[in-house]
């Protein structure tokens, strides 16, 4: 599979502002995606990026650099409930659509 | 809720049968996934279909086979299961061209 990088875990406070990155190799690059999943959950959609540039979501954002193979996650006034798993996914090449996972994100909300 | 059921949901097999899990949409999407989830590892694909009949191998194949006979109805059978393919299974489907995949509630696999 492709090497996809993000950090294991992050911890923040309730109210915090927390960034989470991801790096993958430039190579064939269409696409990049982010889900969350709560524990014992299904992933569910949060954000797509494909062009340079920030896309903001109400209290999230992403941000990719197609040059840099880095894009990151943000998540703005934590809320407890934001206490879950982030995945980051690539599209690599044109022909076929296979998304290659990042192994996920901890992030937990502390009071 | 992109109509996606997975069943069954908990399965506690022995090592060496055969084991069938079923996906159902009741969209009649074209593109379906079989991915599997294992700690330190995130989703990783093991087979996919783009239409009936029409299936692939994903990056982690061995020891699978899928089967989609129906739009809606996309099977993956471990033909004799394993401890090393104890993990959650998870489906998702495809709209269209770059839409994001959604994803079903997941099966959760024992092999003893």
């Amino acid at each position: 599979g492709q090497n996809i990088d993000q950090p294991t875990e992050m911890t923040a406070t309730e109210g915090a502002i927390v960034q989470i990155n991801c790096t993958y190799q430039t190579s064939g690059f269409n696409g990049l995606f982010w889900y969350q999943q709560h524990a014992g959950e299904a992933p569910t959609f949060l954000s797509y990026n494909v062009l340079d540039g920030l896309e903001e979501k109400g209290r999230f954002s992403s941000f990719l650099s197609r040059s840099k193979g880095y894009s990151y996650l943000l998540l703005k006034e934590l809320q407890m409930k934001d206490s879950a798993s982030y995945l980051c996914a690539v599209r690599f090449g044109s022909n076929d659509y296979k998304l290659s996972f990042g192994a996920g994100t901890t992030v937990t909300v502390r009071a | 809720d992109a109509g996606i059921t997975q069943s069954p949901r908990h399965k506690v097999t022995e090592t060496g049968t055969p084991v069938t899990l079923r996906c159902h949409q009741t969209e009649n999407h074209r593109y379906m996934y079989w991915y599997r989830q294992d700690p330190g590892h995130g989703l990783r694909l093991i087979h996919y279909s783009y239409g009936v009949k029409d299936t692939d191998k994903g990056e982690v194949s061995d020891g699978y086979s899928v089967s989609r006979s129906k739009t809606e109805d996309f099977l993956l059978t471990l033909e004799s299961a394993t401890s090393s393919q104890t993990s959650v299974y998870f489906c998702a489907i495809r709209t269209e061209d770059n839409s994001p995949l959604h994803f079903g509630n997941g099966t959760r696999l024992t092999v003893t």
